[in-house]
């Protein structure tokens, strides 16, 4: 397959286990964020969102929190699966910056079975 | 609905070339952005394309441009290509309901260019 990214950083965690992703943001003016995962040889998908004026945003087997005073993402996964390899992007957006995504430099998450 | 499509998925070009994109956005959505992805640089915005407009460009010299057309389908054009162009470059749609509002973005899966 290809590589998405060379020398990301890499969470490894068991099958049915919990996994938390982090992700630091740059722009305290963003008020809109996303988590992608992106497979080898894909583009990235979408996961979940939040906007700032949430701390938390829960969707299926996905929880996405929101620590505005120290600008930081997060992404939990229960139950983690073996189709959940893959490597993480968080992405942040400010509101009349149009579309443009800033993304940060991803998570490269592996499942041991 | 169909995801987004772009074509080709792989392409190889020599360094001085030119080479253009194709992005078939998924019915319905009129802003189509690119991004540039590489393993040192990550992830980067290119510009984003609005009602045949561009509506917001990142910090790409002007070898990198693009276009849409009426029926939100939009290409890129690299033109004069340099080794560090190599990249996988993807496209995402989204409805595109304004500037101040929030829509999500899909990504289609990417075009491969080698520049040899």
């Amino acid at each position: 397959g290809e590589s998405v990214g060379l020398h990301l950083p890499t969470l490894s965690v068991q099958e049915g286990d919990n996994s938390i992703i982090n992700c630091a943001y740059s722009n305290s003016a963003s008020d809109y964020f996303i988590w992608y995962k992106q497979e080898s040889g894909k583009g990235p998908q979408f996961i979940i969102d939040i906007r700032s004026n949430m701390d938390k945003r829960q969707g299926q087997r996905v929880t996405v929190l929101l620590n505005k005073t120290v600008k930081h993402l997060s992404l939990q996964i229960a139950a983690t699966q073996p189709g959940d390899s893959a490597v993480y992007f968080c992405a942040e957006r400010f509101t009349g910056g149009g579309n443009k995504l800033t993304f940060g430099t991803g998570t490269q998450l592996k499942v041991e079975l | 609905k169909a995801g987004v499509t772009q074509t080709p998925r792989y392409l190889i070009k020599t360094r001085g070339q030119q080479v253009t994109l194709s992005c078939s956005p998924i019915s319905g959505h009129r802003s189509v952005s690119w991004y540039q992805q590489t393993p040192g640089q990550g992830l980067q915005f290119l510009f984003e394309y609005f009602s045949e407009t561009q509506r917001n460009k990142g910090n790409f010299p002007g070898r990198f441009s693009g276009r849409q057309f009426s029926n939100s389908r939009s290409e890129m054009n690299v033109s004069t290509l340099e080794l560090g162009d190599s990249a996988l470059y993807l496209c995402a749609s989204s409805l595109g309901k304004g500037l101040a509002v929030l829509d999500t973005q899909y990504f289609g899966p990417g075009t491969r260019l080698t520049v040899l």
